[in-house]
């Protein structure tokens, strides 16, 4: 089974519109860290931002913000008036405590800013 | 500045031959890996290293090795027992294999077969 789900695999929006990329997980941990990382045309994927299951706090980084419900497993990714430069791969990550400390990668949701 | 980098960004194999991606990083972390994305997928794990002259396999290490004799090295080798290696291969590292560290990537090496 899938522990880290994915379901939009393509979306495009107009610039300056806001988007939000669903990231949907499966655990049976009670302590797991949950990652998202920005794959830009260039290849490489960049870390964005780090949870602990044990912290549900919405945060805020400029223009990105996460949504973190632990009672729907899920942690939502925000982009608020979106910019071309945000055209990227989004990958959500899920690592585990005591399953050996593997991430587990969504398939990853590929955003296209129109301008 | 420190990162990681992969060479090279584009290497193509003869059917038979084997290659070797490398990977070096200057983040003075213990621990590497190496990840293989095929398009519509996610990153799947070939091996990973958490110390110097220690690897272990990943998910899908049939048809790959890996050394580990200095910290800032992990090269991979595709060897011709690997039948589909098309695909974007990318290194990470880590300060240390911990499931709250996230891991830090190279920018890839496309690999197609000729």
């Amino acid at each position: 089974a899938q522990k880290v789900t994915q379901a939009q695999t393509e979306i495009s929006v107009v610039e300056k519109e806001d988007v939000t990329l669903d990231c949907v997980y499966e655990t049976r941990d009670t302590t797991y860290y949950l990652f998202w990382y920005k794959q830009p045309p260039s290849g490489e994927l960049v870390f964005l931002i780090r949870r602990n299951s044990f912290d549900e706090q919405n945060e805020i980084s400029g223009r990105y913000s996460w949504n973190f419900q632990k009672s729907t497993s899920s942690f939502n990714f925000t982009i608020t008036a979106s910019q071309v430069v945000d055209s990227a791969v989004y990958f959500c990550a899920l690592s585990e405590a005591n399953t050996g400390n593997q991430f587990y990668f969504g398939t990853g949701t590929s955003l296209t800013v129109i301008p | 500045d420190g990162g990681i980098t992969q060479s090279p960004k584009y290497l193509f194999r003869k059917e038979g031959q084997n290659v070797t991606l490398s990977c070096e990083q200057n983040l003075n972390h213990d621990a590497m890996y190496w990840y293989r994305q095929d398009p519509g997928q996610g990153l799947r794990l070939i091996y990973y290293s958490q110390i110097v002259n220690d690897f272990q396999k990943g998910d899908i290490a049939e048809g790959y090795s890996v050394s580990r004799e200095k910290k800032e090295s992990f090269p991979l080798t595709v060897t011709s027992a690997q039948k589909n290696p098309t695909a974007f291969y990318l290194c990470a590292s880590s300060i240390v294999r911990q499931p709250n560290q996230p891991q830090h990537f190279g920018d890839g090496t496309r690999l197609s077969i000729l």
